[in-house]
């Protein structure tokens, strides 16, 4: 089954630790994203991908870092420097990040700080 | 300004019948398109419906349909027959051309009773 799949689904962060969510997709996409989602807010969009080698930072970047390697793979690290990371993360893709095009979403990552 | 507005935080319908979703978006692009997401307890976002700006016709996906009034630059989600699994978050969200993400709403929470 074709699909993205994000990986932990919980993930618990300690002061000062980077921590870096997975993003895989075998959906053959070109374009991949990074959204932020807090409790009562929409998503916001933290970066974005469209070729491989290539990102751009989204509104809230700040404290976020991604690497496109693989087609396949859009890891978030989210480093020290995000003061306030607790939320839920989700990974998304579309075919070429066209404005007709759907995004296809992971089932999510909940980031916890300890 | 925002992009796009939901203003029902939380919506209740009797099962088997239609409710409507209320989205206005704002933009100064003709050309744009927009969308509707589920989102479950679970977390995952679910593609439900889209509309291209210059679609002459409403866009209608089973139970689904999205009322789209272009002069009032509203695009109401209309779901009929209300089910239980119906029960999520919805969030309206918009592209536009040449921008290269999507703006979404902050949702509303849509409860069935039975």
């Amino acid at each position: 089954d074709g699909g993205i799949t994000q990986s932990p689904k919980y993930l618990f962060r300690k002061e000062g630790q980077n921590v870096t969510l997975s993003c895989e997709q075998n959906l053959n996409h070109d374009a991949m994203y990074w959204y932020r989602q807090d409790p009562g807010q929409g998503l916001r969009l933290i970066y974005y991908s469209q070729i491989v080698n290539d990102f751009q930072k989204g509104d809230i970047a700040e404290g976020y870092s991604v690497s496109r390697e693989k087609k396949e793979s859009f890891p978030l690290t989210v480093t020290s420097a995000q003061k306030n990371p607790t939320a839920f993360y989700l990974c998304a893709s579309s075919i070429q990040g066209a404005t007709n095009e759907k995004l296809f979403f992971g089932s999510g990552t909940q980031l916890s700080v300890l | 300004a925002q992009k796009i507005t939901q203003t029902q935080p939380g919506m209740f319908v009797q099962e088997k019948e239609a409710v409507t979703l209320d989205c206005t978006y704002d933009t100064s692009d003709p050309s744009y398109g927009l969308f509707w997401y589920k989102q479950p307890s679970s977390g995952e976002m679910i593609f439900l419906i889209y509309q291209g700006s210059y679609d002459q016709q409403n866009a209608t996906e089973g139970r689904y349909s999205l009322n789209f009034q272009k002069a009032r630059k509203s695009a109401n989600l209309v779901i009929s027959a209300s089910q239980l699994g119906d029960s999520a978050m919805y969030f309206c969200a918009m592209t536009e051309m040449g921008e290269d993400q999507f703006y979404f709403g902050t949702g509303t929470s849509l409860t069935v009773i039975p």
